[in-house]
């Protein structure tokens, strides 16, 4: 069974950097897109963008000014970073596993809070 | 960005009662439509993708319809592990976006 991981700070400083790392398990991470996606207090799901096992990474244009993904094959992880964050960056922190094709979406992390605040 | 309006974003149900959920694309999304199942705290659950195959071990309680634009999901006789809330998910093209969610309540 395929299982992914959240971790990280809870707690972010307003103009500081959050920095989350999903950890894979049951599945190779040498395949497939590895997607971050984030839900704010009392809103709908905003999808943050995604790294590919070859370590292209496609971001939200809403977001991709302060968002950098990367990948650490040895240690089946990838990562989120997101600069100069704002109380509107406070959110559940979801990871997931995108297949693309027909097969889309199919595996997701429990999902962390991180909130900003100082 | 293609928009998904999800309804209604919430109902009350019984056990045993059917249900069913919409989602509408902003544009055409041919067949790329998944929908979710999410309980507080717990991993969001994959249901059904390509809008109507059941992902492996969902009941067939849960059945999915449409295309391009206009797309449904049906839970028969609702059992009480099924209170929880659904989205849906165009995955066309990029960014993903996703419906605002419906809570399915007792």
């Amino acid at each position: 069974q395929v299982q992914l991981q959240e971790s990280g700070p809870g707690l972010v400083k307003p103009s500081e950097t959050l920095s989350l790392t999903c950890t894979v398990s049951g599945a190779s991470i040498t395949a497939y897109s590895w997607t971050w996606i984030r839900q704010p207090p009392g809103r709908g799901l905003e999808w943050i963008g995604y790294i590919y096992y070859t370590g292209t990474t496609k971001y939200n244009p809403f977001l991709s000014s302060r968002v950098t993904m990367s990948l650490d094959m040895s240690k089946s992880q990838f990562s989120l970073k997101m600069s100069s964050v704002t109380a509107a960056d406070t959110a559940v922190y979801y990871c997931a596993r995108d297949i693309t094709g027909i097969w889309g979406i199919d595996f997701w992390g429990q999902g962390t809070l991180v909130t900003v605040s100082s | 960005d293609i928009q998904m309006t999800q309804s209604p974003s919430s109902v009350s149900a019984s056990v045993g009662d059917r249900v069913t959920i919409t989602c509408r694309a902003s544009q055409g999304i041919s067949n790329y439509l998944a929908w979710f199942q999410h309980k507080p705290g717990k991993a969001p659950r994959s249901l059904i993708y390509a809008v109507s195959t059941l992902q492996s071990g969902v009941p067939s309680k849960f059945s999915g319809s449409g295309s391009e634009t206009d797309f449904t999901l049906t839970i028969s006789s609702l059992q009480p592990e099924d209170f929880a809330t659904y989205f849906c998910l165009q995955y066309k093209s990029y960014p993903r976006t996703f419906g605002q969610g419906t809570k399915v309540e007792i």
